[in-house]
């Protein structure tokens, strides 16, 4: 099966800048949660759909993060304005049945970085 | 209580050797602890996973074993190889938590030839 698609796979923005990142999940593929990993340090939830719906988002930064997931499939990811500490990789995964040993797939992630 | 302590940070191993590394978690609610390798560039992927009711899962050079009284897990990688160089991270999740991970600070191993 095709894995987790994301794009850009690179983006250099100066800060105060505004950004968006892709996401297209495994087929089927019902829950879809976006981290951010930033340098030297593991991946960190941001927010987790549920087909279009949010189930959690408790750790994203709403004052400048916003994403949303098109008719249950496609997610956008966007961050309005940019702050040096938002350079990380930002990852996209998609699960079936709740995720876990069912099947969690990450995409190759995008590499934003801020100037 | 979320958090899931990692080390060592890096590890150099020689070929053929045993790779170890070793996870602390606090929460006991965490029920399902996988094991995810990083390459450069592309996204984390499963590696192996267990769940508390067993102390020790074993696919092919690839060994997970599991202390639920000290809350300690840590992953063997026996005949290491050079293309085993990879970033580690442990994880865990809770059942309720729809499977969010909260993943370890990662062991950069470098298996020398």
């Amino acid at each position: 099966e095709a894995g987790v698609a994301q794009s850009p796979r690179y983006k250099i923005i100066e800060k105060r800048q505004s950004v968006a990142f892709w996401c297209n999940p495994i087929s089927g593929h019902a829950t879809l949660y976006w981290y951010q990993q930033i340098l030297g340090q593991g991946p960190k939830l941001l927010i987790q759909f549920q087909n279009n719906g949010v189930v959690d988002d408790s750790q994203l930064p709403k004052d400048r993060f916003s994403a949303e997931r098109l008719k249950g499939v496609d997610s956008t990811l966007k961050i309005q304005p940019a702050k040096l500490e938002d350079s990380a990789v930002y990852l996209c995964a998609s699960a079936s049945l709740g995720g876990g040993e069912y099947g969690y797939t990450f995409g190759s992630g995008t590499r934003l970085t801020v100037v | 209580q979320q958090q899931v302590k990692q080390s060592p940070q890096s590890l150099i191993v020689q070929k053929g050797g045993i790779s170890i590394i070793n996870c602390a978690y606090e929460n006991t609610a965490f029920d399902y602890f996988p094991w995810y390798q990083q390459f450069p560039g592309k996204g984390p992927a499963l590696l192996i996973a267990i769940r508390p009711d067993v102390s020790e899962k074993k696919e092919g050079r690839f060994t997970i074993s599991f202390n639920k009284s000290a809350k300690q897990f840590s992953l063997h990688i026996m005949d290491s190889q050079p293309g085993d160089s990879a970033t580690y991270f442990c994880a865990a999740s809770k059942a309720g938590s729809a499977r969010q991970l909260t993943f370890g600070s990662g062991t950069q191993l470098t298996v020398l030839p």
